[in-house]
């Protein structure tokens, strides 16, 4: 079946614009996670959604990041007024309660 | 807070070598995971240990949950090409929360035909 799709797969925006990235997990899966990974670095959580529980949002860097999972399936990971520090891979992952975390290929973000 | 460091931070090695690769912290874990991330890929599972002293293998890969549950280990017997890639350990978040997974910085491996 169908694994974690992510898109776009690549964004470049300038400084202090806002970014849309969008997440679709493997159908089925009730929990849903952010990751973001930098240059050489391993995988930083940003947020989780588990079915209509409030999302877990203590990874989240700034206020400047929110995301939102609509009818419990699709997510969307919104930076705004981004900064170059923002540029990095942002990773979504799917799993079934408290089983493995199947991920996305990513997107990257270059922040110009 | 939690850290997890890994070492070596990169190996270039020879097809056929072996490989071992280890991650620690400086507190204690009740869960290890071991990734690997192919270029361009999001990390894959790969071996998921629960047990302290466990020694689970998975093909040519071998992982060891450490004794005092704040190391692990991840061997590769005669690597091959397809080897190449980031590894990186991880395991749950402040309190066990395995919704908040940690990764180490991982490990680069490179293999030479």
């Amino acid at each position: 079946g169908a694994g974690v799709s992510q898109s776009p797969s690549n964004k470049v925006t300038e400084k202090g614009k806002d970014v849309e990235l969008r997440c679709d997990p493997i159908s089925g899966h009730t929990a849903l996670y952010w990751y973001r990974q930098s240059l050489g670095q391993g995988l930083e959580f940003l947020i989780y959604f588990q079915g209509n529980s409030a999302p877990d949002k203590s990874g989240l860097p700034s206020d400047r990041f929110s995301a939102e999972r609509t009818g419990g399936s699709v997510s969307t990971l919104t930076i705004q007024r981004t900064q170059q520090e923002d540029s990095a891979v942002y990773l979504c992952a799917s799993s079934l309660v408290g089983s493995e975390q199947y991920f996305g290929p990513g997107t990257r973000l270059t922040v110009t | 807070g939690q850290q997890l460091n890994q070492s070596p931070q990169s190996m270039f090695i020879q097809e056929g070598e072996d490989v071992s690769m280890n991650c620690t912290s400086s507190s204690i874990f009740n869960t290890w995971l071991w990734y690997k991330q192919d270029p361009g890929e999001g990390p894959v599972l790969l071996i998921a240990l629960y047990k302290a002293g466990e020694l689970t293998s998975n093909g040519r890969l071998t992982a060891q949950f450490g004794i005092t549950r704040k190391d692990s280990f991840l061997n590769i017997s005669a690597s091959i090409p397809s080897d190449v890639g980031i590894y990186f350990c991880a395991g749950p978040g402040y309190g066990g929360a395995t919704n908040k997974l940690i990764f180490g910085t991982g490990t680069l491996l490179a293999v030479q035909p």
